[in-house]
């Protein structure tokens, strides 16, 4: 399978606990994007990458949430002491871009995050 | 102020009718329009991409039409199936590099 994957596909956590996602992007794509869905609304935009820099965060992604991308290829997102407003959907998706154009993404399964 | 509206929320029909599925934008400067596909616990998948000077665009049973004066995209779907249930969310794009995406419309095909 050459798509997107994301790790696990599920996590439950108790509150105040981290928990650490990663994202195995299509790997000829330089640009990997992180999005928070909540039940019922579409992707909220997170933060994104070209190759290993992370160009973008948005103001949604608290000093509790960081995302590193090391080597340019798999990306990791880590919530430090979760709270149950951090439940949703973390989706990752990949891209290809030339200069400051990004092209189709394309998006992995997700993964459920439930804090109890 | 980029935004992306779709109506209707949510849409049941039975099988074998068809549906259209709306989305307004305001974003500037537009450079394409996406429709994808959600199944529930599934990441988005790609059904159609548009640019400003595509006016309508197909993929199977699914048929996008793009109005860039109106800023006005539609999703029409002939002869839906069950497996057309899922969400179906509008993105479109500002200067190839920021994505706005819609809340979608969940769509509920009955036998």
């Amino acid at each position: 399978d050459t798509g997107v994957s994301q790790d696990p596909r599920h996590k439950i956590t108790k509150r105040g606990q981290n928990v650490t996602f990663r994202c195995d992007p299509i790997s000829e794509h330089n640009r990997l994007y992180w999005y928070r869905q909540t039940l019922g609304q579409g992707p909220e935009f997170l933060t994104y990458f070209q190759n290993e820099a992370q160009l973008e965060k948005s103001r949604l992604l608290s000093d509790r949430f960081s995302a590193e991308r090391p080597k340019g290829s798999f990306s990791t997102l880590e919530i430090q002491r979760t709270e149950q407003g951090d439940s949703a959907m973390y989706l990752c998706a990949s891209s290809y871009s030339v200069g400051s154009s990004s092209y189709e993404q394309y998006f992995g399964p997700g993964t459920r995050l439930t804090v109890t | 102020k980029n935004q992306v509206e779709q109506s209707p929320q949510s849409l049941i029909i039975l099988e074998g009718k068809n549906c259209t599925l709306q989305c307004n934008y305001t974003v500037s400067p537009f450079s394409n329009l996406r429709w994808y596909k959600q199944d529930t616990g599934r990441g988005p998948v790609s059904l159609t991409i548009m640019t400003f000077s595509e006016n309508t665009k197909s993929n199977g049973r699914y048929t996008a039409t793009l109005d860039a004066d109106t800023k006005q995209s539609s999703l029409h779907i002939t002869a839906s199936q069950l497996s057309d249930s899922a969400s179906y969310i509008c993105v479109v794009s500002a200067n190839f590099n920021k994505f706005y995406f819609g809340s979608g419309t969940k769509l509920n095909v009955k036998p």
